[in-house]
């Protein structure tokens, strides 16, 4: 199985500030991942895929880069409503497999 | 309007076999692929499986062997069994659809259910 190793765990940031979130896999994966953004007692929700691909009505302060094996989630000029937990996920192949979250949260 | 939702018992007894649907409405079972996704509370997330257009399924080696995904499509309804629950079963457990309008899935996943938590206890 792909390992998707997600740094840093727990990231406190201030309003405004530009936050950025790292995935690494075990191998590459060619582009092929995902981050979410999940709220507390939500469900997940998409926000890039493909790497850099913006989901539909995502908002464009958000933005995903990297390939081969090293991927990140840029969010600029944080919002409150920012305040989640960002999992990114590997799409390359079965069984799909998700990094551990990252804690969002204001300073 | 794509929504899904997921249904079934909170309360499974150790060793008992989990049944859940996840009900869809806004697209058709034949023409996307549906997956199965869990969380144990306060921790990561987990693929189960996924049931593609045309009837056949993947499922996650982890789970193969007590796990069945199947559906309904005249209900737009979409099944897991999963049988020998354990404590380490406790999760909200999720359906998704995949994007993909080939009958490929392409493993990432647009439209989440709201989840149902199931707990298992005697």
């Amino acid at each position: 199985d792909i390992q998707m190793t997600q740094s840093p765990a727990s990231l406190s940031a201030s309003l405004g500030e530009t936050v950025t979130i790292e995935c690494l896999a075990s191998e590459d994966i060619y582009s092929n991942l995902a981050w979410y953004q999940q709220k507390p007692g939500k469900s997940p929700q998409l926000l890039i895929y493909y790497a850099n691909s913006l989901n539909d009505g995502v908002p464009s302060r958000f933005s995903g880069s990297g390939s081969g094996t090293q991927y990140s989630l840029k969010i600029n000029s944080l919002q409150s409503e920012d305040v989640s937990i960002y999992f990114c996920q590997q799409n390359y192949d079965s069984p799909y497999t998700f990094g551990a979250g990252t804690k969002l949260e204001l300073k | 309007q794509v929504q899904l939702k997921e249904s079934g018992p909170g309360l499974v007894q150790p060793s008992q076999t989990l049944s859940l649907t996840c009900t869809v409405s806004g697209f058709s079972l034949t023409s996307y692929n549906v997956h199965w996704v869990r969380q144990p509370t306060g921790k990561g997330l987990e693929w189960m499986g996924v049931i593609w257009t045309g009837g056949s399924t993947d499922y996650n080696s982890a789970l193969k062997s007590r796990l069945s995904i199947s559906r309904d499509t005249s209900k737009s309804q979409v099944f897991l069994k999963m049988n020998s629950l354990q404590t380490e079963d406790i999760a909200t457990y999720y359906c998704a659809r995949d994007p993909d309008t080939t009958g490929i899935p392409t493993g990432y996943f647009d439209y989440w259910g709201q989840g149902v938590m199931v707990t298992v206890s005697s």
